[in-house]
């Protein structure tokens, strides 16, 4: 079973632009949570996902930030007219059901605004 | 709002000491608490998950202890190897939100 995957592992994107982050769940897992790691602080939770449904966006800035969860294909976490300070490690978790077990986490994706 | 603290943020031990990692946090009602490890550039690798009704969890070498009502774990890693040198990460859980704390960053010396 591949655990959570995410790509690219590494972006890289000059200030304007959009930057996509994809993540791809766990087998059997509907439930996705995304989180941002700036530098030198803790993993901040920004929103969470089931299939077609953003349950809680709460910790997602209100401008140029949107996250979807089809019915088919990856969660994108979409970052619009980036800005240096969105310069950060994006991670993805997902688990099978709502605060049952652990949520397993992908490798990151690195985003660097230049 | 949940504050998680973790005190060390770094610490530098010889290769066969104990360590112990302190985590706090302010709102005792949470659903459980986990310690993750990350290593440089990589993801989280969960450790030990304690649910609320628990005291503690083993495995291997670590030990993690939960005090809900003082709002405190403790993370014991026995006889510390190069191979530990990581940093450790404290979240605990409401609803469906990990609050995570800084971290400790660990270096075992060999």
């Amino acid at each position: 079973n591949a655990g959570v995957m995410q790509n690219p592992r590494h972006l890289v994107r000059r200030r304007g632009q959009e930057a996509r982050l994809r993540c791809s769940p766990m087998k059997g897992h509907s439930h996705v949570y995304w989180y941002r790691q700036l530098p030198e602080e803790g993993l901040k939770f920004m929103v969470y996902l089931q299939k077609e449904n953003i349950i809680d966006e709460s910790g997602m800035p209100k401008e140029r930030f949107s996250a979807e969860f089809p019915k088919e294909g990856p969660s994108i976490l979409r970052i619009q007219q980036v800005v240096r300070g969105d310069s950060a490690a994006y991670f993805c978790a997902s688990s099978p059901v709502e605060g049952v077990e652990t949520q397993y986490f992908g490798p990151g994706t690195r985003l660097l605004v230049l | 709002k949940q504050e998680v603290t973790q005190i060390p943020a770094a610490l530098s031990v010889p290769e066969g000491e104990n360590l112990v990692l302190n985590c706090s946090f302010t709102d005792s009602a949470i659903y459980n608490l986990q310690w993750f490890r990350q290593d440089p550039g990589k993801g989280l690798t969960s450790l030990l998950l304690i649910q609320s009704s628990q005291r503690e969890q083993t495995s291997g070498r670590l030990n993690a202890s939960l005090d809900k009502s003082s709002g405190r774990s403790t993370l014991y890693i026995a006889a510390s190897q190069p191979g530990d040198s990581a940093t450790y990460l404290c979240a605990v859980e409401i609803d469906y939100k990990l609050s995570f704390g800084a971290g400790t960053t660990v270096t075992v010396r060999a």
